[in-house]
């Protein structure tokens, strides 16, 4: 079964308005998660490292106030894109990392921006 | 850092064949190289990994392979089957536990004719 559960996977918001994307560890206590970004027929590029209890490290080129993480137990960590725009579009897939080295992935959220 | 290359970005085969999909890494530290199928609208499956420590592993229809000494790694699909059609990625890492070193490769996009 899944181990990652990711909500929604779908969403579409009106340019401007904001959306939070859940990530949810099913049978782990994540005090690291992970959130990705991919375009179509691209691969996975990570976005920022969620750090429970802590704020999140955001890898180069991403706008951290563009996209909040929030990391507030151990099994939850969620990602708001804030005033949305087209350009925002995308696949967006959480994950988890085991200590040796396995990763977990969410189901992803397809969000589209119109 | 780490630098993952992955070939080749489309394959096609007939149903029953053997399908083969390469990647090269660059960082001789990385010990942990895992395979993911993605299928479309949803988030990657781990399939098969392997450990620095072994040179070949296999699970029913799926094999890797490892040669560390030329820093490249292989996925064996055997008696393909159209349910097989997806993109799948390689990934390399150090183990560490952090995405940091969690690099992927480009993906290939396998389709698995009738």
């Amino acid at each position: 079964g899944a181990v990652v559960s990711q909500h929604p996977s779908r969403v579409i918001c009106k340019s401007g308005t904001s959306v939070k994307i859940e990530c949810r560890s099913l049978d782990f206590q994540a005090t690291t998660m992970f959130w990705y970004r991919q375009f179509p027929k691209k691969s996975l590029m990570l976005m920022a490292t969620s750090n429970e209890g802590s704020k999140a490290t955001y890898e180069q080129g991403v706008e951290k106030d563009k996209f909040l993480i929030n990391h507030a137990s151990l099994t939850l960590s969620t990602l708001t894109v804030t005033s949305a725009h087209p350009e925002d579009s995308s696949f967006y897939i959480c994950s988890e990392i085991r200590a040796n080295g396995e990763a977990f992935f969410g189901q992803g959220t397809r969000l589209t921006v119109v | 850092g780490e630098n993952v290359e992955q070939h080749p970005s489309t394959l096609s085969v007939q149903e029953g064949d053997s399908a083969v999909i390469k990647c090269t890494y660059s960082d001789s530290a990385s010990n942990y190289f895992p395979w993911y199928k993605q299928e479309l609208g949803k988030g990657p499956q781990l399939i098969i990994d392997i450990r620095s420590n072994v040179g070949e592993k296999k699970d029913q229809r799926i094999a890797v392979t490892l040669n560390k000494t030329a820093k490249h790694f292989s996925l064996h699909i055997t008696e393909t089957q159209p349910e097989d059609s997806a993109v799948y990625f390689c990934a390399a890492s150090n183990g560490g536990g952090s995405a940091r070193q969690l690099t992927f490769g480009s993906g290939t996009q396998l389709t698995v004719l009738p």
